[in-house]
C-alpha cells in the first residue's frame, strides 16, 4: 500500500514571496492533515479535512495560510507571503477517519526555509 | 506552561538496556494518548495507544497511564540500536478532539 505522498521535499524561499506544498493521500482515506513542526518542537494542527470539508482551522493562520482539498483527494496548503517563522516541517497526514482510533499516517514532510 | 511537556534529551542508553520515556500534561481532560516514533527526516509513525488510565503491552513496548499523576510514560524493553529516533507523546480530551503533541525525546542507543 502507497503510503502519503508530498512535494516538494525541500524549499527554500525568500521573505514575502509565496509557497504551496502538495499532498496525496493514502487512497480511500477520507481525513487529511495539515500539520506544522517547527525544529524542536511537535507538530502543531493547521487544518483537517473530512472529504471536501474542513472539520478545524482554528489554528490556520488565514491572514497568509491558505488550503484546499479539491474532490476529496489531493491537497494543497499555500503560504502567501512567507514570513521568517514560517520556517518549519509541513506534515500532511491522512486517516480513514477522525476519531481518535483511526490511526494517523503521515508522509515525509515539506522542509520550509524561509531567508 | 505547555500543555503536555517533555524532556526534549538526547537520552542516550547502550543497547540492551531498559528505556523510560514520559511526559506530563496539565489538562485533566485528557484521556487518549498516545506515543509516536520519528526518524529523523520522516514523519511520525504510531506505536501505541491507550485510553484512560492503565498498562498497554506490545512487544518490546510498554505504554503506562497514571491520570491521577497527569503522567504518562513508554518503556521500551531490550532496546537496540534502530530504536534511535525522537518519540513524542500525544493526546486529546476526546475520540474527535485535535491532538496535542509534546515535543519529543530524543533517544541514541548506543551499540
Amino acid at each position: 500500500e502507497a503510503g502519503v505522498a508530498q512535494s516538494p521535499r525541500y524549499k527554500i524561499i525568500e521573505k514575502r514571496q509565496s509557497v504551496a506544498f502538495w499532498c496525496n493521500p493514502i487512497s480511500g482515506h477520507a481525513t487529511l492533515y495539515w500539520y506544522q513542526q517547527i525544529l524542536g518542537q511537535g507538530p502543531k494542527l493547521l487544518i483537517q479535512f473530512q472529504n471536501n470539508g474542513v472539520v478545524d482551522d482554528s489554528q490556520l493562520p488565514k491572514d497568509r495560510f491558505s488550503a484546499e482539498r479539491l474532490k476529496g483527494v489531493d491537497s494543497t496548503l499555500k503560504i502567501q507571503p512567507a514570513k521568517l517563522e514560517d520556517s518549519a516541517v509541513y506534515l500532511c497526514a491522512s486517516s480513514f477517519g477522525g476519531s481518535f482510533y483511526n490511526e494517523q499516517f503521515f508522509g515525509p514532510g515539506t522542509r520550509l526555509t524561509v531567508l | 506552561q505547555k500543555e503536555v511537556e517533555q524532556d526534549p534529551g538526547p537520552l542516550s542508553v547502550p543497547e540492551g538496556a531498559i528505556v523510560s520515556l514520559n511526559c506530563t500534561y496539565s489538562n485533566s481532560a485528557f484521556q487518549y494518548f498516545m506515543w509516536y516514533r520519528q526518524y529523523s527526516r520522516k514523519g511520525p509513525e504510531l506505536l501505541m495507544y491507550t485510553y484512560s488510565s492503565g498498562n498497554k503491552e506490545d512487544g518490546r513496548f510498554t505504554a503506562q497511564v497514571d491520570k491521577s499523576s497527569k503522567y504518562i510514560s513508554l518503556f521500551i524493553r531490550d532496546s537496540q540500536p534502530s530504536d534511535s529516533a525522537t518519540y513524542l507523546c500525544a493526546m486529546s480530551a476526546g475520540s474527535n478532539y485535535q491532538l496535542i503533541w509534546g515535543a519529543g525525546t530524543k533517544l541514541i542507543i548506543k551499540p
